[in-house]
């Protein structure tokens, strides 16, 4: 069964703090890893990430894959209360068009 | 700009109730879904479509069905409205398999059955 798991579940940070989202995953025939953002509604697109070793960076968030070890991470340095949010991490799995998503990771950032 | 819009962003209904939730996207894309979204179980997906006339089962459909008869809209419906289906749906658009994943997401509705 294929399977997305995301850590920490959720985690409170001050501003200016640097944090680390991890995604792991194990699904078949794997193709892409991608990460979203959720405030109060909609998700928003964040990255998406294909390749092995190669960083994709948007400003003070910054993710990478890891297709050996089945992990993702996502930076974020200098976090801002902006920044708390739901972060999704998901994966396409089975027809091409589905993604299994994790279970978010609850980031609050306070003053 | 991609744009997914729902018929409500809050609805509350009673329980046997017959419910419809309405999706429509602007961007003449093929494929839509339908997810709910709770606390600790993430989005898990209801049912999708790929074409117009065309849905599949996501990974959990049970007490829910689908519709849709033109490309831009996709309804989701509640035959008897339960309170374990109290929780906040979601809606996506996306363009056809091959091209690239990125879901794009409608804002949401909160639904509460009583």
């Amino acid at each position: 069964e294929d399977k997305v798991v995301q850590s920490p579940l959720s985690l409170v940070v001050h501003e200016g703090d640097t944090v680390t989202l991890n995604c792991s995953y194990e699904v078949t025939n794997f193709r892409s890893l991608l990460w979203y953002k959720q405030e109060k509604k909609a998700p928003t697109f964040l990255f998406m990430l294909t390749s092995s070793g190669i960083e994709k960076k948007s400003g003070r968030l910054s993710s990478i894959l890891d297709k050996k070890e089945l992990f993702s991470i996502l930076n974020i340095t200098a976090t801002q209360t902006g920044d708390s949010a739901v972060y999704l991490c998901a994966v396409p799995t089975g027809t091409a068009s589905k993604l299994t998503f994790g279970t978010g990771t609850r980031l609050q950032v306070t003053l | 700009d991609v744009k997914v819009t729902q018929s409500s962003r809050y609805l509350v209904k009673r329980t046997g109730e017959k419910v419809f939730l309405e999706c429509v996207q602007d961007m003449d894309h093929e494929n839509m879904f339908w997810y709910r979204q709770d606390p600790g179980l993430g989005l898990r997906l209801i049912y999708f479509s790929y074409d117009v006339k065309m849905k599949e089962k996501g990974d959990i459909p049970e007490g829910y069905s689908v519709s849709r008869e033109k490309k831009e809209r996709f309804s989701l419906i509640l035959e008897s409205a339960s309170t374990n289906q109290t929780s906040m749906y979601l809606c996506a658009s996306s363009p056809p398999a091959g091209h690239y994943n990125e879901q794009f997401f409608g804002p949401g509705t909160r639904l509460t059955v009583l």
